[in-house]
């Protein structure tokens, strides 16, 4: 497709349930980020998978959460146990990994742990 | 550690007005520099990038930015806001030219235009 597409849009869920976030990046984008979007808390880094390398982890909350990359193309998000606390927008985002670090957004998965 | 500054959280402005969101870095080294836009319910589309060169660029929609290297800022600016522009901002630092730890998000202004 023409920009980054990410699915679902919206998500409802029970508190302890496992929910799956999956974000297609733009053809050719060797970069794949995933931020968190809390109200008021601005952007969140989470994950960040560069071609086949390993995927840099360092900003994902807990160990409830975990994310792949398939084929250096395709990714999903995965939250196990379900907090309220999760609730929020999940961005994802790619990259063509020019120099400038420029970042192309989808429009988010909005998660909502009753 | 580095950071991002956006000062004002929310910034109202009456249609037709002049509009300056306020943006500041905390390194000094060289870097790349970038203000995002939301829209309601949508994800962040670019709005204008520094990487070098002239330090006034100009994006989309009439938005304009300076990059000041001596007070490590990057003010975002239009002359005459539109309702069109009730967005929220972001300004977002790139350290290393990408890669996890080099790009570095505000926590946005929610500009808010009256009529």
């Amino acid at each position: 497709g023409a920009g980054v597409s990410q699915s679902p849009s919206n998500k409802v869920t029970e508190k302890g349930k496992d929910v799956e976030l999956r974000c297609d990046p733009i053809s050719g984008h060797t970069a794949l980020y995933w931020y968190r979007q809390s109200l008021g808390q601005g952007l969140e880094f989470l994950i960040y998978f560069q071609g086949n390398s390993a995927p840099d982890k360092s900003g994902l909350p807990s160990d409830r959460f975990s994310a792949e990359r398939t084929g250096g193309s395709v990714s999903t998000l995965t939250i196990q146990r379900t907090q309220q606390e999760d609730s929020a927008v999940y961005l994802c985002a790619s990259s063509p990994m020019q120099p400038s670090g420029e970042l192309f957004f989808g429009e988010g998965s909005r998660l909502t742990v009753l | 550690a580095q950071s991002v500054t956006q000062l004002d959280s929310q910034v109202p402005v009456f249609e037709e007005a002049p509009v300056e969101l306020r943006c500041n870095y905390s390194s000094s080294v060289s870097v790349y520099l970038f203000w995002y836009v939301q829209y309601p319910n949508q994800g962040l589309q670019l709005l204008l990038k520094y990487l070098s060169g002239s330090t006034l660029v100009k994006g989309i929609n009439g938005f304009e930015a300076e990059f000041n290297k001596s007070q490590t800022s990057f003010h975002l600016r239009k002359p005459s806001v539109h309702i069109s522009d009730t967005a929220e901002y972001f300004c977002a630092v790139s350290y290393s030219g990408g890669g996890a730890d080099g790009l570095t998000f505000g926590k946005g202004t929610h500009l808010i235009i009256q009529p």
